[in-house]
This record gives C-alpha cells, sequence and structure tokens, in this order.
C-alpha cells in the first residue's frame, strides 16, 4: 500500500528550528513532485511548498519563503522540510502530500493531493 | 484570510441535498484553473473527494457531484447521510500568488 508518514515534529520557541521528514512507501518519489500542506488549530489549509520530481524545482508559498526549506532525497525514498525561523503563526499540522497535475482543458495543469501523511504538529510559543 | 470563500457552515437533514459553494477571482477559478474538493472528518486527515472540477476517485459515493462555472465551483452531496458531517475544502492554483490556493473550509452539520 502507498502511504506517508511524517516524523520531527515537536514544541520550540519562536526563532528555533526544526526539520520534517517523509518517509513514502509503495511508490517511489521519482516519478512524483512532493508538497507541504499545513493546517493551524481551528482553521483551513495552507499549501507551503512544493519540488519537483528531480528534486531541482521548489516552489514556496509568501508566507515561509526564506525560512522554510523543502528537500527531496528519492532514493531514501524521503521528502524533509527544514524550517528556520520559527513564528507562532507557523503553529500548525503539517501535512506531506503527493500531488498529481490535472490537466484540465486549458493549456496549463493544477495540483491534486491524493495521498496524505498522517500529519505532525509543530506547536511554537514561548 | 483563504484565496479562495466558502461559506463556514451548512446544515441539512438526512435524506436531503445541499449544495457547497467555493468562490474565487480572475487569478485561480477565472482564469481556468481546475478545482478539487476535499473532505476532513473531525480528527482525520483531509481525503481527496472530487478532482479536476467533476471526477471521483475510485471509491467516493456518486452522492457526490462537482461542478465548476466561471468563478465558482460546487459540491453538491444528495441524499445527505450522517457520515457525511465533516469540513470540506476546495482548492485550486493562483497564478498571481504562483501556487496552490485553498478554501477556509465549510463545516458540514447534518441535523
Amino acid at each position: 500500500d502507498e502511504e506517508l508518514v511524517e516524523s520531527g515534529g515537536g514544541s520550540v520557541q519562536p526563532g528555533g528550528s526544526l526539520k520534517l521528514s517523509c518517509e513514502a512507501a509503495g511508490f517511489s518519489l521519482m516519478n512524483y513532485w512532493m508538497t507541504w500542506v499545513r493546517q493551524a488549530p481551528g482553521k483551513g489549509l495552507e499549501w507551503v511548498a512544493s519540488i519537483d520530481d528531480d528534486a531541482i524545482e521548489k516552489y514556496y508559498a509568501d508566507s515561509v519563503r526564506g525560512r522554510f526549506t523543502v528537500s527531496k532525497d528519492n532514493h531514501k525514498k524521503s521528502v524533509s522540510l527544514h524550517i528556520n525561523n520559527l513564528r507562532v503563526d507557523d503553529t500548525a499540522v503539517y501535512y506531506c502530500v503527493r500531488p498529481l497535475h490535472y490537466y484540465g482543458t486549458g493549456s496549463f495543469y493544477t495540483d491534486y493531493y491524493d495521498l496524505w501523511g498522517q500529519g505532525i504538529q509543530v506547536r511554537v510559543s514561548s | 484570510q483563504s484565496v479562495l470563500t466558502q461559506p463556514p457552515s451548512l446544515s441539512g437533514a438526512p435524506g436531503q441535498r445541499v449544495t457547497l459553494s467555493c468562490s474565487g477571482s480572475r487569478t485561480n477559478i477565472g482564469a481556468g484553473f481546475d478545482v478539487h474538493w476535499y473532505q476532513q472528518i473531525p480528527g482525520t486527515t483531509p481525503k481527496l473527494l472530487i478532482y479536476g472540477n467533476y471526477n471521483r476517485p475510485s471509491g467516493v459515493p456518486d452522492r457526490f457531484s462537482g461542478f465548476k462555472s466561471g468563478m465558482s465551483a460546487s459540491l453538491v452531496i444528495t441524499g445527505l447521510q450522517a457520515e457525511d458531517e465533516a469540513d470540506y475544502f476546495c482548492q485550486s492554483y493562483d497564478n498571481s500568488l504562483s501556487g496552490g490556493v485553498f478554501g477556509g473550509g465549510t463545516k458540514l452539520t447534518v441535523l
């Protein structure tokens, strides 16, 4: 079965750092982009970052650009999110998700997320 | 504040038909980007419900239907069941933000 398992969350003070990891099972990361999505307490979902199948192209939400770094090791079947200079509003459950490209009637695609990890809690407070 | 706008709550009685709306703008849904929907039962991980505006993944009952028109999309649930009580999120892409965007979610209560 295909599965994503996150690890590495925890509680940190503002300004601190964390590394979130996501292990993929049942499929090869070489063939897929990967994405991180987060959900603040009682709030909606927020796209955070994406990395392409070759682990070359990386994209970030404005709210995290410059502080978060996404990486992928296709051979180790893992995706990571390095989070620096944490802020209180980074408190959320972080999900590792697998995006699939949907090509509609236009010449472009949108990603949809067909496989989700169980989520990992990050709590930032002083 | 979410880029896509969804009503925060909606309710319906068992057996009823309900429509959940998702409103965007010219930089996302209105630009032609497709819409996807997720269901999140409290305490669980979001689950893909509809992709590409109207496609259902394997295992999703045909009680769930998706539509898109202009700058908005909708999710229709017919024959509402108690197990449908959940949060529902729409999602698309925004070319001014160069990234994925979600709605704030609609909490559906089955009376």
